[in-house]
């Protein structure tokens, strides 16, 4: 079975950085796209950027540019988001989202079928 | 970049009675040399992560229900749930994977009347 499974609940000082992780399993982490949603208390959904796991490449949102960090460790079938100069702004939820095809045969994006459980960043002072 | 806008924001209906959910693109999401509107249709219950529903705008995703289904094309989308069940109370998004950065829409609250 495939599955997402992120790191836990995270409270952070305004101008702080966290990271998040991501594990997957049941299928071969290098060939799907990796990506990063956040949803803050009764908005939409955010894109926040994505990974090719299989080569490290990235692209991330124009909104977090400057202040976002997309990683994977191949080893441990783990992606990473860190996002740094935290801001009240940011309390949201943030998910990893593979996408529903391999890259081989669907450059992303692509559909989003398989979702982390969610991590809940708290900025706060 | 491309900003998805859904109608309306919430909706009542029946148990058993059909809903309709519409979303509107603001440039077109078809790709011409594979006839291929890249939109996708997401269930998101209280708590939960979004589920994929439907992609390739009609497209259903493994084990959802046909009840489910999506048409449209170019700018213009809908969602169709044909016999509302108690268990299909959800927010709904539309999301555009055409091209970078994805989008979603904001949102439509579905509730049983």
């Amino acid at each position: 079975q495939v599955h997402l499974v992120q790191s836990g609940a995270e409270v952070k000082n305004p101008g702080a950085s966290v990271k998040v992780s991501c594990k997957a399993s049941g299928y071969t982490f290098t060939s799907y796209a990796m990506h990063w949603v956040r949803q803050a208390p009764g908005q939409r959904l955010e894109w926040v950027g994505w990974i090719n796991p299989g080569n490290g490449n990235t692209k991330y949102s124009q909104k977090f540019q400057d202040r976002v960090t997309i990683t994977r460790d191949t080893s441990a079938n783990t992606a990473y988001l860190e996002l740094s100069s935290l801001r009240s702004e940011d309390t949201a939820v943030y998910y990893c989202a593979r996408d529903l095809g391999p890259m081989v045969t669907q450059a992303p994006p692509d559909a989003f079928n398989i979702w982390g459980q969610g991590t809940t960043v708290t900025v706060s002072s | 970049d491309i900003v998805m806008t859904q109608s309306p924001d919430s909706l009542a209906v029946s148990l058993g009675e059909r809903a309709t959910i519409n979303c509107k693109s603001s440039q077109s999401v078809l790709y011409t040399s594979n006839n291929k509107n890249y939109i996708g249709w997401y269930q998101q219950k209280p708590g939960q992560p979004p589920k994929l529903l439907i992609y390739w705008a009609s497209t259903r995703e493994s084990g959802v229900p046909d009840r489910f289904s999506g048409s449209g094309s170019g700018t213009d989308f809908t969602l169709t749930i044909s016999s509302l069940q108690a268990e299909d109370v959800a927010v709904y998004y539309c999301q555009q994977y055409y091209s970078n950065p994805p989008a979603f829409g904001q949102g439509t609250r579905l509730e049983i009347k």
